[in-house]
């Protein structure tokens, strides 16, 4: 079966980066995008953007051009996400999603979610 | 961007009632819309895609329906499960966008 499993929380300070992972399980990892997901406190779920894992490939959200990097690591079927130049605004969950088939499309599988906190 | 409307934003129903949630889209999605269920602590969970598709799994009292750009999401029969927020997302260009949310409250 379909998993996704993510790293665990983390606290970061403003100005520092945090990277976050996923790993996935049960699919064909290359065949298939991975989008990251956040969720602030109380807010609605916001799309960061994707990566195609089989040829790396990537687009981003415009809002978080230039501070966000998707990568991955097709060996160790894992995704990552690394947000930089934190700042209070980005305490939020984090989600990364597999891709249900053609990009863009429907998100069939989420990881359990890493809550990021930033805060001096 | 296209900006994806919800309503309502909570809504409180009994056991057994039917229960319509709507999402409205800024523009034309054609049917590029799926609906997801949260639950407190967890992570969304996809229940129809293409506008009306039932993902895997999913009990059939969910069903979703489209005409021109507003889409409903239906539980035909409120079970205790069904406590969660609902979120639509469309997926018809980047950035991909999602609804508010729509909080099921069982009475």
């Amino acid at each position: 079966q379909v998993q996704l499993v993510q790293s665990g929380a983390e606290v970061k300070k403003p100005g520092a980066s945090v990277k976050v992972s996923c790993k996935a399980s049960g699919y064909t990892f290359s065949t298939y995008a991975m989008h990251w997901v956040r969720q602030a406190p109380g807010q609605r779920l916001e799309w960061m953007g994707w990566i195609n894992a089989g040829d790396g490939n990537t687009k981003y959200s415009e809002k978080f051009q230039g501070r966000v990097t998707i990568t991955r690591d097709t060996s160790a079927t894992t995704v990552y996400m690394e947000l930089s130049s934190l700042r209070s605004e980005d305490t939020a969950v984090y989600y990364c999603a597999k891709d249900g088939g053609y990009v863009p499309s429907r998100l069939d599988y989420w990881g359990q979610g890493t809550l990021v906190t930033v805060s001096s | 961007d296209i900006q994806m409307t919800q309503s309502p934003s909570t809504l409180s129903a009994s056991v057994g009632d039917r229960v319509t949630i709507t999402c409205r889209a800024s523009q034309s999605i054609s049917r590029w819309l799926a609906w997801y269920q949260q639950k407190p602590g967890k992570a969304p969970k996809l229940l129809i895609y293409e506008a009306s598709r039932l993902e895997g799994g999913v009990p059939p009292r969910f069903s979703g329906s489209a005409s021109g750009t507003e889409f409903t999401l239906t539980i035909s029969s409120l079970q205790p499960d069904d406590s969660a927020t609902y979120y639509c997302q469309e997926y018809v260009t980047y950035p991909l966008t999602f609804g508010g949310g729509t909080k099921v409250e069982i009475k």
